[in-house]
């Protein structure tokens, strides 16, 4: 098993392009998530899924979007970099929601600049 | 409000040595709370998980504690070593959400 994989593992972009980050998990997993984690603070959920299909948002939304259209895999799209999302983006999948106990899998991260 | 909160924010010890990291909790209602350990580049990696009725836990050299009434946990590491550098997060989940609530962390050095 691979496990949780990332790309890209690196990424500048300039203010207003778009781009897509990458997440794959082959584990079988139905809830997947995003996080970005900045310097000082805890990560934060930006989106999550817990099926193919089904989307909500976390507690830091706006300028990202998600689909998830297989279990296997959860893109998270910036719709027009800000200076503000040059951040540390995790990618994590489990069997189900983690009110239950199940355990989570983090991705290796990408690390985005936006200039 | 939902929050974790996490002591000391940084730890230097000496290989070999024990340390015990501490985290305060106001996640209501509980569910189970997670450690995690995260290696400066990479990705989080969990540790142990707990749910209300357990108190301890361990993994190797890393034992957790719970408290839920006082809703404290500690993770307590034994004969450290170099390859225990890194940051340790302390993670909260609701019982009714589908959310984990992190703590920013603890980092540890270790020396030689």
């Amino acid at each position: 098993n691979a496990g949780v994989t990332q790309t890209p593992k690196f990424q500048v972009l300039k203010t207003g392009q778009s781009m897509t980050l990458q997440c794959a998990q082959d584990m079988n997993h139905e809830y997947m998530s995003w996080y970005r984690q900045d310097p000082g603070m805890g990560l934060r959920l930006i989106h999550y899924s817990v099926g193919a299909g089904i989307t909500d948002q976390g507690e830091v939304p706006n300028g990202y979007n998600v689909s998830r259209s297989t279990t296997e895999d959860f893109p998270l799209r910036l719709l027009s970099a800000a200076p503000s999302q040059t951040s540390v983006y995790f990618c994590a999948s489990s069997h189900t929601g983690p009110g239950l106990g199940y355990e989570q899998y983090f991705g290796p991260g990408t690390r985005l600049t936006v200039t | 409000k939902n929050q974790v909160e996490q002591s000391p924010q940084s730890l230097i010890i000496l290989e070999g040595k024990n340390c015990t990291l501490q985290c305060n909790y106001t996640v209501s209602p509980f569910s189970n709370l997670r450690w995690y350990k995260q290696d400066t580049g990479r990705g989080p990696v969990s540790l142990t998980i707990m749910t209300f009725s357990e108190n301890t836990k361990s993994n190797g050299r890393y034992t957790a504690t719970l408290d839920a009434d006082t809703k404290q946990s500690s993770l307590h590491i034994t004969a450290s070593q170099l390859s225990d550098s890194a940051s340790y997060i302390c993670v909260v989940s609701a019982s009714n959400t589908d959310k984990l609530i992190f703590g920013t962390g603890t980092r540890l050095q270790v020396f030689p």
